[in-house]
Protein backbone atom coordinates (compact mmCIF):
# COMPACT_ATOMS: atom_id res chain seq x y z
CA UNK A 1 0.00 0.00 0.00
CA UNK A 2 1.91 3.10 -1.44
CA UNK A 3 -0.95 5.44 0.41
CA UNK A 4 -0.12 8.34 3.01
CA UNK A 5 0.48 6.34 6.37
CA UNK A 6 -0.45 8.27 9.66
CA UNK A 7 0.22 7.25 13.35
CA UNK A 8 -0.92 6.20 15.43
CA UNK A 9 -4.37 6.06 14.38
CA UNK A 10 -5.50 6.49 18.27
CA UNK A 11 -3.66 9.01 20.21
CA UNK A 12 -5.15 9.49 24.36
CA UNK A 13 -2.80 12.24 26.08
CA UNK A 14 -3.65 13.81 29.25
CA UNK A 15 -3.69 17.45 29.80
CA UNK A 16 -0.39 19.15 29.70
CA UNK A 17 1.37 16.05 28.15
CA UNK A 18 2.61 16.14 24.53
CA UNK A 19 1.26 15.11 21.58
CA UNK A 20 3.28 13.92 18.22
CA UNK A 21 1.42 12.63 15.06
CA UNK A 22 3.55 11.10 11.99
CA UNK A 23 2.79 11.26 8.78
CA UNK A 24 4.75 9.61 5.52
CA UNK A 25 3.46 10.60 2.34
CA UNK A 26 2.79 8.45 -0.57
CA UNK A 27 5.78 7.93 -2.97
CA UNK A 28 6.91 10.72 -5.02
CA UNK A 29 4.93 13.20 -3.49
CA UNK A 30 7.44 16.06 -1.84
CA UNK A 31 4.31 18.58 -0.81
CA UNK A 32 2.47 17.70 2.67
CA UNK A 33 -0.52 19.15 4.39
CA UNK A 34 -2.02 18.93 7.97
CA UNK A 35 -5.50 19.48 8.38
CA UNK A 36 -7.88 19.25 11.67
CA UNK A 37 -11.69 18.22 11.83
CA UNK A 38 -13.36 18.92 14.81
CA UNK A 39 -16.58 16.93 15.77
CA UNK A 40 -19.32 17.59 13.07
CA UNK A 41 -17.26 20.17 11.37
CA UNK A 42 -15.30 20.13 8.04
CA UNK A 43 -11.65 19.84 7.59
CA UNK A 44 -9.48 22.95 8.81
CA UNK A 45 -6.02 23.85 7.02
CA UNK A 46 -3.29 23.77 9.45
CA UNK A 47 0.03 23.88 7.45
CA UNK A 48 1.58 23.35 4.22
CA UNK A 49 5.17 22.04 3.96
CA UNK A 50 7.72 20.67 1.57
CA UNK A 51 11.15 18.35 2.50
CA UNK A 52 12.61 21.04 5.26
CA UNK A 53 10.60 23.82 4.54
CA UNK A 54 7.24 25.34 5.88
CA UNK A 55 5.63 27.00 2.89
CA UNK A 56 2.42 28.06 4.70
CA UNK A 57 0.98 28.03 8.28
CA UNK A 58 -1.63 30.36 8.65
CA UNK A 59 -3.90 27.56 10.02
CA UNK A 60 -2.13 26.83 12.56
CA UNK A 61 -2.51 28.33 16.48
CA UNK A 62 0.54 30.72 17.09
CA UNK A 63 1.22 28.57 20.20
CA UNK A 64 2.28 24.91 21.22
CA UNK A 65 1.89 23.68 17.41
CA UNK A 66 4.50 23.12 15.13
CA UNK A 67 5.06 20.65 12.25
CA UNK A 68 8.66 19.99 10.97
CA UNK A 69 8.87 17.27 7.28
CA UNK A 70 12.68 16.91 7.49
CA UNK A 71 14.84 15.96 4.25
CA UNK A 72 14.60 12.34 6.10
CA UNK A 73 11.88 10.57 7.11
CA UNK A 74 7.68 11.43 8.43
CA UNK A 75 6.08 14.46 8.61
CA UNK A 76 5.72 15.44 12.28
CA UNK A 77 2.86 17.63 13.69
CA UNK A 78 3.59 18.31 17.47
CA UNK A 79 1.13 19.68 19.98
CA UNK A 80 2.99 21.09 23.42
CA UNK A 81 0.78 21.22 26.59
CA UNK A 82 -2.29 19.55 24.99
CA UNK A 83 -5.32 20.86 25.75
CA UNK A 84 -9.22 19.59 26.06
CA UNK A 85 -9.98 21.27 22.80
CA UNK A 86 -6.41 19.63 21.02
CA UNK A 87 -9.11 16.67 20.78
CA UNK A 88 -10.04 16.38 17.04
CA UNK A 89 -9.42 13.91 14.20
CA UNK A 90 -5.88 15.36 12.67
CA UNK A 91 -5.34 14.37 8.31
CA UNK A 92 -2.42 14.51 6.40
CA UNK A 93 -2.36 14.48 2.83
CA UNK A 94 0.13 15.00 0.49
CA UNK A 95 0.32 15.78 -3.60
CA UNK A 96 2.59 15.59 -6.09
CA UNK A 97 2.09 18.82 -6.96
CA UNK A 98 1.21 21.98 -5.08
CA UNK A 99 -3.02 21.73 -4.04
CA UNK A 100 -3.95 24.06 -6.35
CA UNK A 101 -3.07 21.77 -9.17
CA UNK A 102 -3.12 18.39 -7.93
CA UNK A 103 -5.92 16.40 -5.39
CA UNK A 104 -4.63 15.90 -1.87
CA UNK A 105 -4.66 11.90 -1.40
CA UNK A 106 -5.42 11.90 2.62
CA UNK A 107 -4.30 9.22 5.18
CA UNK A 108 -7.04 7.45 7.62
CA UNK A 109 -6.18 9.99 10.49
CA UNK A 110 -4.75 10.14 13.83
CA UNK A 111 -7.72 10.53 16.52
CA UNK A 112 -6.35 12.33 19.53
CA UNK A 113 -8.50 12.63 22.81
CA UNK A 114 -7.38 14.87 25.42
CA UNK A 115 -8.12 13.42 28.88
CA UNK B 1 -15.36 33.25 7.07
CA UNK B 2 -16.75 30.21 5.66
CA UNK B 3 -15.55 30.64 2.46
CA UNK B 4 -17.17 27.18 0.90
CA UNK B 5 -20.66 26.38 2.18
CA UNK B 6 -22.93 22.85 1.93
CA UNK B 7 -25.82 24.25 3.32
CA UNK B 8 -27.54 20.31 3.90
CA UNK B 9 -25.94 18.97 6.28
CA UNK B 10 -27.59 15.11 5.40
CA UNK B 11 -29.54 14.01 2.38
CA UNK B 12 -31.06 10.66 1.93
CA UNK B 13 -32.03 8.72 -1.26
CA UNK B 14 -33.53 5.84 -2.84
CA UNK B 15 -31.39 3.39 -4.10
CA UNK B 16 -31.14 3.84 -7.89
CA UNK B 17 -32.21 7.20 -7.85
CA UNK B 18 -30.00 10.30 -8.64
CA UNK B 19 -28.16 11.73 -5.50
CA UNK B 20 -27.53 15.64 -5.94
CA UNK B 21 -25.22 17.71 -3.69
CA UNK B 22 -24.63 21.02 -3.88
CA UNK B 23 -21.78 23.33 -2.58
CA UNK B 24 -21.73 27.30 -2.83
CA UNK B 25 -18.61 29.19 -2.57
CA UNK B 26 -17.72 33.06 -1.96
CA UNK B 27 -14.31 33.79 -3.29
CA UNK B 28 -13.80 34.28 -6.77
CA UNK B 29 -10.52 33.74 -6.72
CA UNK B 30 -11.14 29.64 -6.63
CA UNK B 31 -10.74 28.49 -9.94
CA UNK B 32 -10.32 24.46 -9.19
CA UNK B 33 -12.97 22.43 -7.09
CA UNK B 34 -12.87 19.04 -5.89
CA UNK B 35 -15.46 16.39 -4.01
CA UNK B 36 -14.36 14.17 -1.74
CA UNK B 37 -16.12 10.86 0.34
CA UNK B 38 -15.74 10.05 3.72
CA UNK B 39 -16.74 6.78 5.30
CA UNK B 40 -16.52 6.81 9.08
CA UNK B 41 -12.95 6.53 10.44
CA UNK B 42 -11.20 7.06 7.51
CA UNK B 43 -9.65 9.68 5.30
CA UNK B 44 -11.39 11.50 2.85
CA UNK B 45 -10.84 9.86 -0.65
CA UNK B 46 -10.89 12.12 -4.04
CA UNK B 47 -13.82 11.37 -6.47
CA UNK B 48 -13.55 13.91 -9.04
CA UNK B 49 -12.71 17.51 -9.76
CA UNK B 50 -13.15 20.50 -12.43
CA UNK B 51 -11.10 23.51 -12.86
CA UNK B 52 -13.19 27.09 -13.63
CA UNK B 53 -12.60 26.45 -17.72
CA UNK B 54 -14.80 23.78 -17.56
CA UNK B 55 -18.74 23.56 -16.87
CA UNK B 56 -19.12 19.68 -16.12
CA UNK B 57 -16.88 16.85 -15.99
CA UNK B 58 -17.98 13.14 -15.48
CA UNK B 59 -16.62 9.56 -14.81
CA UNK B 60 -18.69 7.12 -14.22
CA UNK B 61 -21.63 7.46 -11.96
CA UNK B 62 -20.86 11.22 -11.16
CA UNK B 63 -20.56 14.48 -12.33
CA UNK B 64 -19.39 17.65 -11.25
CA UNK B 65 -21.18 20.69 -12.77
CA UNK B 66 -19.84 24.54 -11.97
CA UNK B 67 -21.58 27.69 -12.23
CA UNK B 68 -19.23 30.30 -12.19
CA UNK B 69 -21.91 33.46 -12.01
CA UNK B 70 -23.97 32.07 -9.32
CA UNK B 71 -20.48 30.79 -7.65
CA UNK B 72 -22.30 26.93 -7.55
CA UNK B 73 -21.44 23.39 -8.30
CA UNK B 74 -22.97 20.16 -7.19
CA UNK B 75 -22.68 16.43 -7.90
CA UNK B 76 -24.94 14.51 -9.22
CA UNK B 77 -24.67 10.13 -8.64
CA UNK B 78 -26.61 8.73 -10.88
CA UNK B 79 -27.54 5.58 -10.10
CA UNK B 80 -27.46 5.90 -6.33
CA UNK B 81 -25.87 2.71 -4.84
CA UNK B 82 -26.00 1.76 -0.80
CA UNK B 83 -22.13 1.98 -1.25
CA UNK B 84 -22.37 5.61 -1.78
CA UNK B 85 -24.04 6.44 1.69
CA UNK B 86 -20.60 8.57 3.19
CA UNK B 87 -19.93 11.94 3.88
CA UNK B 88 -19.43 14.13 0.71
CA UNK B 89 -17.06 17.49 1.05
CA UNK B 90 -16.67 19.92 -1.79
CA UNK B 91 -13.16 21.84 -1.39
CA UNK B 92 -11.56 24.84 -3.09
CA UNK B 93 -8.37 26.51 -3.71
CA UNK B 94 -7.34 29.26 -5.72
CA UNK B 95 -4.85 29.93 -8.32
CA UNK B 96 -1.53 29.95 -6.72
CA UNK B 97 -3.02 29.05 -3.46
CA UNK B 98 -1.28 26.49 -1.37
CA UNK B 99 -4.54 25.08 0.54
CA UNK B 100 -7.66 23.11 -0.13
CA UNK B 101 -10.78 25.20 1.63
CA UNK B 102 -13.10 22.62 2.61
CA UNK B 103 -17.58 22.98 3.46
CA UNK B 104 -18.87 21.28 6.29
CA UNK B 105 -19.64 18.00 4.65
CA UNK B 106 -22.91 16.46 3.64
CA UNK B 107 -24.25 13.13 4.93
CA UNK B 108 -25.72 11.15 2.31
CA UNK B 109 -27.79 8.10 2.97
CA UNK B 110 -28.91 5.78 0.28
CA UNK B 111 -31.59 4.07 1.42
CA UNK B 112 -32.45 0.25 0.03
Amino acid sequence: NAGVMQNPRHLVRRRGQEARLRCSPMKGHSHVYWYRQLPEEGLKFMVYLQKENIIDESGMPKERFSAEFPKEGPSILRIQQVVRGDSAAYFCASSQLRAGDSPLHFGNGTRLTVT
Amino acid sequence: DQQVKQNSPSLSVQEGRISILNCDYTNSMFDYFLWYKKYPAEGPTFLISISSIKDKNEDGRFTVFLNKSAKHLSLHIVPSQPGDSAVYFCAASAQGAQKLVFGQGTRLTINP
